[in-house]
């Protein structure tokens, strides 16, 4: 299995709601990543988790709060976001979070809108 | 802060075309280099690595790229490329800081025609 789970594919939600993204995969990797896509734009990394810890937060805005229960999961808690929020958000995995020429497995990403 | 260029934003090309899709980065010390595609609706994959030694690094499907220190540059190239290499193509550089930190280039939209 070479595969980055992520749920649900689309998702829209309104500015009060609360929602979470998931994201799994099982290839023991211990190193999970989220990033953020706007259209027509590259990938932007948000955070990195190395051994279930959360190593990397690129400044992102306390709205969204993620999780990682497991060594197989990883979770992206919405709250209270903004219309510009709206994004494809990818989940990525590695084996390890370093040496940085790690390849990276990206799941397919779920289409958030925000209303 | 490290940056990424990737200046041909879309292409368009007739099957058995030669490709070279141009990518230039911003960072004065050692990089890790990468090439991702993005076929319709799949998920992003990697296409080929560089780290260290032969600058010239071959990947999947036939693609290669070329590291040139001086000029700050890893272009991909494809001989003869085919309808099935439609996609999108992102550069990215990783600083050798010993985390992954990506940076992404603004990919380029290949289109190739039958």
């Amino acid at each position: 299995d070479t595969e980055v789970t992520q749920t649900p594919k689309h998702l829209v939600m309104g500015m009060t709601n609360k929602k979470s993204l998931k994201c799994e995969q099982h290839m023991g990797h211990r190193a999970m990543y989220w990033y953020k896509q706007k259209a027509k734009k590259p990938p932007e990394l948000m955070f990195v988790y190395s051994y279930e810890k959360l190593s990397i937060n690129e400044s992102v805005p306390s709205r969204f709060s993620p999780e990682c229960p497991n060594s197989s999961l990883l979770n992206l808690h919405l709250h209270a976001l903004q219309p510009e929020d709206s994004a494809l958000y990818l989940c990525a995995s590695s084996q390890v979070a370093g040496p940085a020429n790690e390849k990276l497995f990206f799941g397919s990403g779920t289409q958030l809108s925000v209303l | 802060a490290q940056s990424v260029s990737q200046h041909n934003h879309h292409v368009i090309l007739s099957e058995a075309a030669s490709l070279e899709l141009g990518c230039n980065y911003s960072y004065g010390g050692t990089v890790n280099l990468f090439w991702y595609v993005q076929y319709p609706g799949q998920h992003l994959q990697l296409l080929l690595k560089y780290f260290s030694g032969d600058p010239l690094v071959k990947g999947i499907k036939g693609f290669e790229a070329e590291f040139i220190k001086s000029k700050f540059s890893f272009n991909l190239r494809k001989p003869s490329v085919q309808w099935s290499d439609t996609a999108e193509y992102f550069c990215a550089v990783n600083a050798d800081t010993g985390f992954q930190k990506l940076v992404f280039g603004t990919g380029t939209r290949l289109l190739v025609s039958p």
